[in-house]
């Protein structure tokens, strides 16, 4: 399958433990964000996303917190399972041409 | 997979051949895109496409081409590959500017 960059910053969690993943945005005027899972061989898949206009956004188990004064983004996991190891992309929508563009990624390790 | 299909899956071919890689889809959706990823680099944008025949660049554009005739169909061609454009490449698709993308499964592409 496709593999995945391999130089990746890495957070190691124990299982059951929660882990937070970091991104810092670069377009002050980004109006949209999107957090990605990728596995090894597949595609991103959507977590969750949250609007300019929200501070923060829940859902199962996942957690995405946005401060614009920072630009900066994080994913709350909680409870991490085996099954969440992958990287973790956030991507923010430029808006007036739409075009979607991805941080560089963070590989999450949970430890059994 | 929501409706997207890349073809093909791996190809390998020579420095200076042309290739075209296609990204089909079912869902009618305008927004469409191609990234390419590598290690240390994630998900870069080459192209994309906001309707037919309406396209427009990415970050990482020089080498590439696109075209979109019809709606469910975008294709990125290099038109003389070179050893850098070795790559896994993605094709994405939206239906707005506030939904998420969804990502096709991939194209190994090595350049020899």
């Amino acid at each position: 399958g496709e593999s995945v960059g391999l130089h990746l910053p890495t957070l190691s969690v124990q299982e059951g433990d929660n882990s937070i993943i970091n991104c810092a945005y670069s377009n002050s005027a980004s109006d949209y964000f999107i957090w990605y899972k990728q596995e090894s061989g597949k595609g991103p898949q959507f977590i969750i996303d949250i609007r300019s206009n929200m501070d923060k956004r829940q859902g199962q188990r996942v957690t995405v917190l946005l401060n614009k004064t920072v630009k900066h983004l994080s994913l709350q996991i909680a409870a991490t399972q085996p099954g969440d190891s992958a990287v973790y992309f956030c991507a923010e929508n430029l808006g007036a041409g739409n075009m979607l563009t991805f941080g560089g990624g963070t590989r999450l390790m949970v430890k059994p | 997979d929501a409706g997207i299909t890349q073809s093909p899956r791996h190809k390998v071919t020579e420095t200076g051949t042309p290739v075209t890689l296609r990204c089909h889809q079912t869902e009618n959706h305008r927004y469409m895109y191609w990234y390419r990823q590598d290690p240390g680099h994630g998900l870069r944008l080459i192209h994309y496409s906001y309707g037919v025949k309406d396209t427009d660049k990415g970050e990482v554009s020089d080498g590439y081409s696109v075209s979109r005739s019809k709606t469910e169909d975008f294709l990125l061609t290099l038109e003389s590959a070179t050893s850098s454009q070795t790559s896994v490449y993605f094709c994405a698709l939206r239906g707005g500017s506030k939904g998420e993308a969804f990502f096709g499964q991939g194209t190994r592409l090595t350049v020899v």
